[in-house]
Order: structure tokens, then C-alpha cells, then sequence
């Protein structure tokens, strides 16, 4: 069965610290991922998506992920975090069709310090 | 971007009765919709795929008679909680994808909080 793997749970920042948050997905076949940030009282935003091309994403607000197929990696990463980047991350997959089922990591809550 | 609405946002009900979740698509035809439970600090978990016109499928463990998934319209989907107890209080959220997949992205609703008292 299809999953992803994040495996931290929970990170704290200083402002102005570099960001990589983990993420690894079980299958073998062509998969779509992306990351999702859900801040304190909202609904999901996309981050940002890889479908295909160069592995290394741009999404917004500064961040981007790189896809490593030989890893099964997708890690989100941003050079410079703000006190407004707190919010749960979630890492998720679907499955290369026409409508596809997303499968969602179990999340990465990230606390900035100010 | 392409607007996915729920209603109700909040609910509190008591236990035994059912309650009936709606999720829309505003500007856009959505063949498909997917429905979600969130449990507290905690991820997404993916319920059901709701088929305009036909029957909902369901993922492993989540109980189709309980969970009854209605999508009647290219616009509308419903998830109705039967017989809800305590157990099932959770937050439900709906998404739908607004075209080919490599096209577009998944919108998701705001999200249904369900207290069952």
C-alpha cells in the first residue's frame, strides 16, 4: 500500500534558521507530491507540487523541495525561516491519473522562536 | 483559485442521532471528491473517493454503512454520519481535484468540526 513517512514530528526554529523537513514515500510507480501547510485555525494550502521535470520545486513563500526518485525523497526546505512560517506541514502523494487520491503523511509541526 | 465550500463548518449533536456534512464545488464540475478525517494534531486520513453518479469507495476500516457518501451533482457531495457516538467526534474535510491531474491541484474545504455529545 501506498504511504509516506514524515519523520519529524516536531521541530523548533529561531527565526532566520534554515529549514528541511523529511519525507519519504513507499511506491514504485510514477507519483505525484506534494506539500501541503495548514496554519493554526485554517483550511490547506498547496506549498507547492512536483508532477515532472526538474526535481528541485519552487513553491511559494521561499520554500522548495527536491525530489530524489533513487530516495523515494521529497524534502521541503527553506533558507531563512519567519515567525509566520509556524503551522503543521504535511507531505503528500497521488498516484499518477486522471483523479487521484492524495495520501497525506502524518504532518510536521514547526514552532518558530521570534 | 477554485473554491471548495462545507457546511456545516460546526456541529455538535447528540449521540445516536446522524448528521449530514455538505461539500461544494463553487466554480467548478467536480466528478470526483474525496472525503477526510482529521483527528487532533494529527494528519489526514483519506475515508472515501465520492463518483458523481455512482457509489462511493470506500478506504480499508472505514465503515460504509456509518459513513454513508452521497455525490448527487457535479457540484455536491454529502457525507452523512449515521448513528454518530462520541468516538466519531472529528474534523471532516472534502477536497476535489478542478481538472486533469497534472493540470491543476486538489482544493480542499474549510472543514466540518463534529462534536457528538
Amino acid at each position: 500500500a501506498q504511504s509516506v513517512s514524515q519523520h519529524n514530528h516536531h521541530v523548533i526554529l529561531s527565526e532566520a534558521a534554515s529549514l528541511e523537513l523529511g519525507c519519504n514515500y513507499s511506491y514504485g510507480g510514477t507519483v505525484n507530491l506534494f506539500w501541503y501547510v495548514q496554519y493554526p485555525g485554517q483550511h490547506l494550502q498547496l506549498l507547492l507540487k512536483y508532477f515532472s521535470g526538474d526535481p528541485l520545486v519552487k513553491g511559494i513563500k521561499g520554500f522548495e523541495a527536491e525530489f530524489i526518485k533513487s530516495k523515494f525523497s521529497f524534502n521541503l526546505r527553506k533558507p531563512s525561516v519567519q515567525w509566520s512560517d509556524t503551522a503543521e506541514y504535511f507531505c503528500a502523494v497521488a498516484r499518477d491519473s486522471s483523479a487521484s487520491k492524495i495520501i497525506f503523511g502524518s504532518g510536521t509541526r514547526l514552532s518558530i522562536r521570534p | 483559485g477554485a473554491v471548495v465550500s462545507q457546511h456545516p463548518s460546526r456541529v455538535i449533536c447528540k449521540s445516536g442521532t446522524s448528521v449530514k456534512i455538505e461539500c461544494r464545488s463553487l466554480d467548478f464540475q467536480a466528478t470526483t471528491m474525496f472525503w477526510y478525517r482529521q483527528f487532533p494534531k494529527q494528519s489526514l486520513m483519506l475515508m472515501a473517493t465520492s463518483n458523481e453518479g455512482s457509489k462511493a469507495t470506500y478506504e480499508q476500516g472505514v465503515e460504509k454503512d456509518k459513513f454513508l457518501i452521497n455525490h448527487a451533482s457535479l457540484t455536491l457531495s454529502t457525507l452523512t454520519v449515521t448513528s454518530a457516538h462520541p468516538e466519531d467526534s472529528s474534523f471532516y474535510i472534502c477536497s476535489a481535484w478542478t481538472g486533469p491531474l497534472r493540470n491543476t491541484e486538489a482544493f480542499f474545504g474549510q472543514g466540518t468540526r463534529l462534536t457528538v455529545v
